[in-house]
């Protein structure tokens, strides 16, 4: 059974400062992975997806990598800001298609950037 | 704001109460899903929908009963709960599961609070 783990499970920085947050799974087969950023309350908006044929996915400040043998994926935010201040999700979809599109989360990090 | 809409936004219900959920997509998608989201565990899967059809039930109490009148409407009726089903309970669509996987995309959630 595929179990995904974020830690750490909360992280406080400074603003302008790079953050590091880490995602691993222990079920290697996986079609692909995905980032989300959850603010209070709210639902889940997409950041990066990532094929797992891919090593990495860039969008603007954000950048994800991801280790599908070693089955670990990081979601790196550079000069942060106190509006990236949320909890960050992942998540993994299997490789097996009879697996549906099932995603399986990990606890998230819940991230403060302070001004 | 997403292309997925769930009311309400807040419910706070008795034990004896009976209430429903509701989730609606605006994106023609024809796969929909119910996540729930409690405090100190990794957002579960519920209930998954593939063309009005039920193809997951991961376990979840008779208490929760999920009805898909068609692609668009997923709706989560609640009866009987317990304090301990309180949580945030997400929505999700993406298109038809054959062929996929495909990526998800989920409301702002329903806040629900059993006392």
């Amino acid at each position: 059974k595929q179990e995904v783990t974020q830690i750490p499970a909360a992280l406080s920085v400074p603003e302008g400062e790079n953050l590091v947050l880490n995602c691993s799974f222990t079920d290697s087969a996986i079609y692909n992975l995905q980032w989300f950023r959850q603010d209070p309350g709210k639902g889940l908006t997409s950041l990066l997806l990532i094929q797992s044929s891919q090593r990495e996915q860039t969008s603007g400040r954000l950048n994800a990598s991801l280790d599908k043998s070693s089955g670990r994926s990081t979601l790196y935010i550079a000069a942060s800001q106190p509006g990236d201040s949320a909890t960050y999700l992942c998540a993994v979809r299997p490789a097996i298609k009879a697996a549906g599109n099932k995603l399986t989360f990990g606890g998230g990090t819940r991230v403060l950037v302070k001004p | 704001e997403t292309g997925v809409t769930q009311t309400p936004r807040h419910l706070v219900m008795g034990m004896t109460n009976k209430k429903s959920l509701k989730c609606e997509q605006h994106l023609g998608h024809n796969a929909m899903y119910w996540y729930k989201q409690s405090a100190k565990k990794p957002l579960e899967l519920m209930f998954v929908y593939n063309f009005k059809e039920q193809t997951e039930n991961n376990s979840v109490p008779s208490r929760f009963s999920p009805e898909c009148p068609n692609s668009s409407h997923l709706f989560l009726h609640l009866h009987t709960l317990q304090p301990e089903d309180s949580a945030l309970y997400l929505c999700a669509s993406s298109q038809a599961i054959a062929g996929g996987p495909y990526e998800q995309y989920f409301g702002p959630g329903t806040r629900l609070t059993v006392t």
